[in-house]
């Protein structure tokens, strides 16, 4: 079983929308972290954003924030007023304190978001 | 802080070459992981090292597939007598603990012809 999963493949947005793209993760462990990266046409994957398990208060770090709930397993992501170079794939990340694969990050499929000048 | 750095960028070659790649992980981790990533799909783990230690190997990972990490630095990746299958980008990460953002390179396409 998928133990992200980002239901959106693609999204397109006006510049200047804020735009949220959609995480589900699963998974038995009571402590565990969520990420975000986001992986530009150039390839590399950059990491945004971090949460572990026990701290559900959501924040903001500039123009990008985030809704955590434990109640739906969601880590939810928002950029806010997009811009173009937002254009990228994002992907969500979980990774388990129980583990024998140190710890491996298990990556969501990715959402596309294309941001339109 | 000089990241992740992985080589070649690029790689050709033909079915049933062998062919390896290197990653050089941040130098104060000590966790090195490798992943493979294909068209439209996020990056899947293959192996991890702590140090020198290979602690843990995915079922995709299949004998063809070997990796060492000498010394707890870099590491390397060899394909041998590779196959169409094996055409993906595979992505070097490191990092200082669990629970810290592992920190990925550009990572190696491997196109097979």
């Amino acid at each position: 079983a998928q133990k992200v999963t980002q239901a959106q493949t693609e999204i397109s947005v006006v510049e200047k929308e804020d735009v949220t793209l959609d995480c589900v993760y699963e998974t038995r462990d009571t402590t565990y972290y969520l990420f975000w990266y986001k992986q530009p046409p150039s390839g590399e994957l950059v990491f945004l954003i971090r949460r572990n398990s026990f701290d559900e208060q959501n924040e903001i770090s500039g123009r990008y924030s985030w809704n955590f709930q434990k109640s739906t397993s969601s880590f939810n992501f928002t950029i806010t007023a997009s811009q173009v170079v937002d254009s990228a794939v994002y992907f969500c990340a979980l990774s388990e304190a129980i583990s024998n694969t140190g710890n491996q990050f298990y990556f969501g499929t990715g959402t596309s978001l294309t941001v339109i000048p | 802080d000089t990241g992740v750095s992985q080589n070649p960028r690029h790689k050709i070659t033909k079915r049933g070459q062998n062919v390896t790649f290197r990653c050089d992980p941040i130098s104060e981790h000590n966790r090195l992981y490798w992943y493979r990533q294909t068209l439209g799909q996020g990056p899947e783990f293959l192996t991890y090292f702590q140090n020198e230690a290979q602690l843990e190997k995915s079922r995709l990972l299949s004998d063809r597939f070997s990796a060492e990490r000498p010394k707890g630095s870099f590491s390397t990746l060899e394909i041998q007598r590779t196959e169409q299958g094996d055409s993906a980008m595979y992505l070097c990460a490191s990092s200082l603990a669990w629970g810290q953002p592992q920190h990925f390179g550009d990572g190696t396409r491997l196109s097979i012809l």
